[in-house]
């Protein structure tokens, strides 16, 4: 069975581009949550998608965005890229909007030059 | 807002020591609380966790105990082996709009040697 899955696992960007990162939940899940977790912190969060709508957010600026699909999958955005969003972007599925049931991906490491 | 404050690391331990790795939280009511392990260039995995005030969570040798007299919900091992090096991270739900998300502590490394 396969659990959440991450794509790419590493990016380098330059600053004042754009990224696109993807996950896609594990079998059964219908919410994903993605989180921030920058070198020797916790992860934060960023927001939730639940039925193809933003759910919740945490205290991220507008720069980041994101989608789900029909099938549950999701992208996170983030346009204009600073150094400081240079961190390991987690994702983590679970049913019915809770945090009480996640699967974490292994992230995506974005490097921002 | 709700939210965990963990021990300072890195901890070095050598193989067969007694672990504790401390956290403390604050809440309004008595939320569960978690215990998330993450190993070397790996997602993170729920290692325990405790629902109610008093409740001891255990899983793969570790322990932790929700006390709500001390607001703590420290985790502990009596002997750690090579294979349990890894980020141990302290957490809690936090409510929003009908749903929850998890907040995290700032994680501790621990490093166990033969």
């Amino acid at each position: 069975d396969a659990g959440v899955t991450q794509s790419p696992t590493h990016l380098i960007k330059t600053r004042g581009q754009q990224v696109t990162l993807r996950c896609s939940p594990k079998s059964g899940h219908d919410t994903v949550s993605w989180y921030q977790q920058a070198l020797g912190q916790g992860p934060q969060f960023i927001f939730q998608y639940y039925e193809e709508e933003e759910r919740q957010r945490g205290n991220f600026p507008d720069r980041f965005s994101g989608h789900q699909f029909p099938n549950y999958s999701s992208e996170l955005n983030v346009n204009a890229l600073l150094l400081g969003d240079s961190a390991l972007y987690l994702c983590a599925s679970s049913l019915a909007r809770t945090a009480y049931g996640y699967t974490f991906g292994s992230g995506t490491r974005l490097t921002v030059v | 807002g709700d939210s965990v404050t963990q021990m300072e690391g890195p901890v070095t331990l050598s193989e067969e020591a007694f672990l504790t790795i401390n956290c403390t939280y604050t809440a309004t009511g008595y939320p569960s609380l978690f215990w998330y392990v993450q190993y070397p260039g790996e997602g993170l995995q729920l290692l325990l966790k405790a629902t109610k005030a008093d409740d001891k969570g255990s899983n793969k040798g570790f322990e932790a105990t929700y006390r709500k007299e001390t607001t703590s919900f420290h985790l502990e091992k009596g002997s750690v082996q090579v294979s349990d090096s890894a980020v141990y991270f302290c957490a809690l739900p936090r409510f929003q709009t009908g749903a929850n998300n998890l907040f995290f502590g700032t994680g501790t490394r621990l490093t166990v040697i033969p």
